[in-house]
């Protein structure tokens, strides 16, 4: 049963870049076609779906945020990370890592398992 | 901003029967784009309830059912349970600007 678990700081200072490790367990993450994703939730707002990895390496980025996001892949640790540049109070949010699948591109797409996520707080 | 709008709030007696509706357009769910489903229990993380519109993961009761038509998807929870109780989130893909996966605004259900 795949597993993922988030990991990083839970406080970003303003204008610094935030950066978020998933770590995969009970499966390996460059095998099949999953696309290894980050989502958002703002406190008490909804979900904002970041981008992805897919195992071969390829990366796709909500179009809102491509500018400042860059997701990479170590498969030696099996982990994907997550950086977001520039930061400001409106990236405060729980950020959560999610195995997506099984084809972005036709919408038949969806998430699970997902990560517990973590609560990144932008602030001085 | 979510593109894929929903009730803020449904509410409903244990036994009862609520739908919670995602109308979204013909950028999306109007494209024939799938519609799936999470369940997201207070201080946890969503979980995949309805995918493909109206399929059920393993372990998932049937008191859940999906279903969608033209720019409109819906859930139904049959023999509501207090365990119910939570934010339901429809999500959706999007074809508009160069393509992206969207979230409804999402629907808390509550157990009267």
């Amino acid at each position: 049963q795949v597993q993922l678990q988030e990991s990083g700081p839970g406080l970003v200072k303003p204008s610094q870049t935030l950066s978020l490790t998933c770590t995969v367990s009970g499966g390996s993450i460059s095998s099949g076609g999953y696309y290894w994703s980050w989502i958002r939730q703002h406190p008490g707002k909804g979900l904002e779906w970041i981008g992805y990895i897919y195992y071969s390496g390829s990366t796709y980025y909500n179009p809102s945020l491509k500018s400042r996001v860059t997701i990479s892949v170590d498969t030696s640790k099996n982990q994907f990370s997550l950086k977001l540049s520039s930061v400001t109070a409106a990236d405060t949010a729980v950020y959560y890592c999610a195995r997506g699948g099984p084809d972005f591109w036709s919408g038949f797409f969806w998430f699970d398992p997902w990560g517990q996520g973590t609560l990144v707080t932008v602030s001085s | 901003q979510s593109v894929l709008t929903q009730p803020p709030s449904v509410s409903g007696a244990p036994g009862q029967r609520v739908t919670i509706s995602c109308t979204g357009s013909s950028s999306n769910i109007g494209a024939g784009y799938d519609v799936h489903w999470y369940q997201q229990l207070p201080g946890t993380a969503p979980k995949l309830l309805i995918y493909g519109n109206s399929n059920r993961p393993s372990g998932v009761p049937d008191r859940f059912s999906g279903s969608k038509s033209g720019t409109s998807a819906s859930l139904a929870i049959t023999g509501l349970q207090a365990e119910d109780e939570a934010d339901y989130y429809c999500q959706s893909y999007d074809s508009s600007l160069s393509g992206s996966c969207v979230f409804g605004t999402g629907t808390k259900v509550t157990v009267l």
